[in-house]
């Protein structure tokens, strides 16, 4: 079963940043966070991952709190392309052939 | 970054015919590959995950005499559907992992749309 929850739906105005919330309450110290996005009839894209520390990529960036039980995925200029689900998922780090499991995501409609 | 290419695209099958599924790591060494399935307007469910040169694990209510995992080399792997029947029809994923690092990026293929009429 995934273990993060996330809202359903969320709408962004093109141009602005986008913040995507994620609830991993009951994530192991060795799990570490990952987020993709899937656009319509298309294979999961990678976008960023985590394990305590902030991070950040061309893409976006990832904000991890403290207590590791939630992460917020932000999207800092918002593009009409960026429409899609997003899913953030904790995978297990110790096993390098850990899966992963998706829950249903958020849909993300960035609007002009 | 790497590339997990997946063919064909899209397949169209008469009801009780196989369909194959293949799945290539294009840049690396694939010790781990996984399918998924997904329906419209659905999430991805994980169906199984092969290892190279031993026998795929499915997932729970995944029946594997109905779909065949290969993985015969590092660098492929292939879902066969048997006995396609209209309930198949699905958007068919697969991913593949290089092992060699704990938090690695799992990679995904462009998908195959399967419609069994």
């Amino acid at each position: 079963d995934a273990k993060t929850t996330q809202p359903p739906s969320m709408d962004c105005a093109e141009g602005r940043a986008a913040n995507l919330p994620c609830n991993h309450s009951t994530i192991s110290g060795n799990e570490y966070v990952y987020w993709y996005r899937q656009i319509h009839s298309q294979g999961p894209q990678y976008i960023i991952h985590g394990l305590k520390n902030n991070e950040t990529n061309e893409m976006a960036s990832l904000i991890i709190t403290e207590d590791r039980k939630s992460s917020t995925l932000i999207l800092p200029h918002a593009t009409l392309r960026d429409t899609a689900v997003y899913y953030c998922i904790v995978r297990v780090a110790q096993s390098n052939t850990g899966k992963l499991i998706f829950g249903q995501g958020t849909t993300l409609q960035v609007k002009p | 970054g790497a590339v997990v290419s997946q063919h064909p695209s899209r397949v169209i099958c008469k009801s009780g015919t196989s369909v194959k599924i293949e799945c290539r790591s294009l840049d690396f060494q694939a010790t781990t590959m996984f399918w998924y399935r997904q329906f419209p307007k659905q999430s991805l469910m994980l169906m199984a995950t092969s290892n190279e040169g031993s026998k795929a694990t499915y997932e729970q209510g995944v029946e594997k005499d109905k779909f065949l995992i290969n993985h015969a080399s590092l660098t492929l792997s292939t879902l066969t559907v048997t006995s396609a029947h209209p309930e198949d029809s699905s958007f068919y994923i697969c991913s593949a992992s290089g092992g060699q690092v704990a938090n690695e990026k799992l990679f995904f293929g462009s998908g195959t749309q399967l419609s069994v009429l």
